[in-house]
């Protein structure tokens, strides 16, 4: 089945310790996000990519980086993660055409703690 | 700027009751309206899109642009719709791609 594939679904870390979350897809969509979500909160739009290029939303800190090597794969880079930085983080992909926005496939996410 | 709000935490309804899951929006152009599920321990997927007006799980929301609201709505809950409902809506960014924005999600629980 085509879908949304991240690695690992849990991730421990260290205050200050580079971590880096992986995202695959087999569904060939040209656009690729990541979100942020805190506890009862909304899904949080970090960056994404439309095709090579990249988007960061204003108030993304410094300290998170992404990469898409190809269009199947995208990183998460956590450059130095802070207590604040422990949340679920989700990957998605949609396919989108001059016609319009069509829906997201989410990934399961991953889970990151900072210790 | 675009926002999606969704007032309720949480909605907790008897099997066989009528569910509204509300959603107000605003956004300057014309927005595409979506909401996504997550059933317990399972990914977020899509639900219904404004778009294609249709049903599905006996779900529909209409968008209402003079209210600027999508509300979910079902007649008659069942216990297998407990789960996590998230408005969301998709408007164009300054950078020209589509710029999506969730609400925070309603929490529903259908008791038997």
């Amino acid at each position: 089945d085509a879908m949304v594939i991240q690695n690992p679904r849990y991730q421990v870390t260290q205050f200050g310790k580079p971590v880096t979350l992986s995202c695959s897809q087999t569904l060939n969509h040209n656009v690729m996000y990541w979100y942020q979500q805190k506890s009862s909160q909304a899904p949080k739009l970090l960056f994404h990519y439309y095709d090579k290029d990249f988007n960061n939303e204003a108030d993304t800190p410094d300290n998170f980086q992404s990469r898409r090597p190809n269009t199947s794969f995208c990183f998460l880079d956590i450059r130095s993660p802070g207590l604040g930085d422990a949340a679920m983080y989700l990957c998605a992909t949609s396919r989108e055409s001059g016609g319009g926005h069509y829906e997201q496939y989410f990934g399961p996410g991953t889970r990151l703690t900072v210790t | 700027a675009q926002r999606v709000t969704q007032p309720e935490k949480l909605l907790s309804v008897f099997k066989g009751a009528p569910v509204e899951l509300k959603c107000n929006y605003s956004y300057s152009g014309s927005p595409e309206l979506f909401w996504y599920v997550q059933y317990s321990r399972q990914r977020l997927q899509l639900l219904l899109r404004h778009i294609s007006r249709e049903s599905i799980k006996g779900f529909t929301a209409d968008l209402n642009k003079g209210e600027t609201s999508f509300h979910l709505k079902k007649p008659f809950a069942q216990e297998e719709d407990s789960a996590m409902y998230y408005c969301a809506l998709s408007g164009r960014g300054t950078g020209g791609s589509y710029i999506p924005t969730f609400g925070r999600g309603t929490s529903l629980i259908v008791h038997p």
